[in-house]
């Protein structure tokens, strides 16, 4: 079956380096993608992986490795407007391409 | 490019009635699904639509409901509703569902209450 295995919630301090991790379990893996959603607001699109490895974007990273169905979200220099749920998503082959969804991690930032 | 625009932001319904959003997708898109979500919940997949055919379909009761039309707008209704139906519609679009790192565009959502 499907499934997608995300912490619910983690908390770190402004000015520091975070990891959320994301566990997937599909019949076709097609693609995984990692969302950023601020409370009462839409989704907003991070990153996207299909290949092995490290994605860089800025202040944001995301990796990838197919073999062991992981994949992290690397956030540095962390700051107070990084307080969010973020979700990871992976496009299903053997579900017509459709994106399963973990339930995400909220991210809450000290000072 | 304006984004993913969806109709009404707000609404409020008492249980038994009915209710239709609406969701107009960025120029070009041909693809638009539907999400449900509740406070501290992710997102529960409703349906999507590409080219005006279902391809896909979440585990929802046939009250659930969409369409979409010539022109990509979608819609979705929900019939006779149920308290637990309050929560966030989200609209989300993209180029093709199966191509590549084409990423979904979400609208701002319908806040639907029932009471």
């Amino acid at each position: 079956g499907q499934n997608i295995d995300q912490p619910t919630e983690m908390t770190a301090t402004e000015g520091a380096i975070v990891q959320i991790n994301c566990t997937y379990q599909t019949s076709g893996f097609n693609g995984l993608f990692w969302y950023q959603q601020h409370a009462g607001e839409a989704p907003t699109f991070l990153s996207y992986n299909v290949l092995d490895g490290l994605e860089e974007k800025g202040r944001f990273s995301s990796f990838l490795s197919r073999s062991k169905g992981y994949s992290y979200l690397l956030l540095k220099e962390l700051q107070m407007k990084d307080s969010a749920s973020y979700l990871c998503a992976v496009r299903d082959r053997g579900s017509n391409y459709q994106l399963i969804w973990g339930a995400g991690t909220k991210l809450i930032i000290k000072p | 490019k304006a984004g993913v625009t969806q109709t009404p932001r707000y609404l409020i319904k008492t249980r038994g009635q009915q209710v239709t959003l609406s969701c107009s997708p960025i120029s070009g898109h041909r693809s638009v699904s539907w999400y449900q979500q509740t406070p501290g919940q992710g997102l529960q997949f409703l349906f999507e639509y590409f080219s005006e055919t279902q391809r896909n379909k979440g585990n929802f009761p046939g009250r659930f409901s969409g369409r979409q039309f010539s022109n990509s707008r979608s819609e979705m209704n929900v019939s006779t509703l149920e308290l637990g139906d309050s929560a966030l519609y989200l609209c989300a679009s993209s180029l093709d569902p199966t191509s590549g790192s084409n990423e979904q565009f979400f609208g701002p959502g319908t806040r639907l209450t029932v009471l």
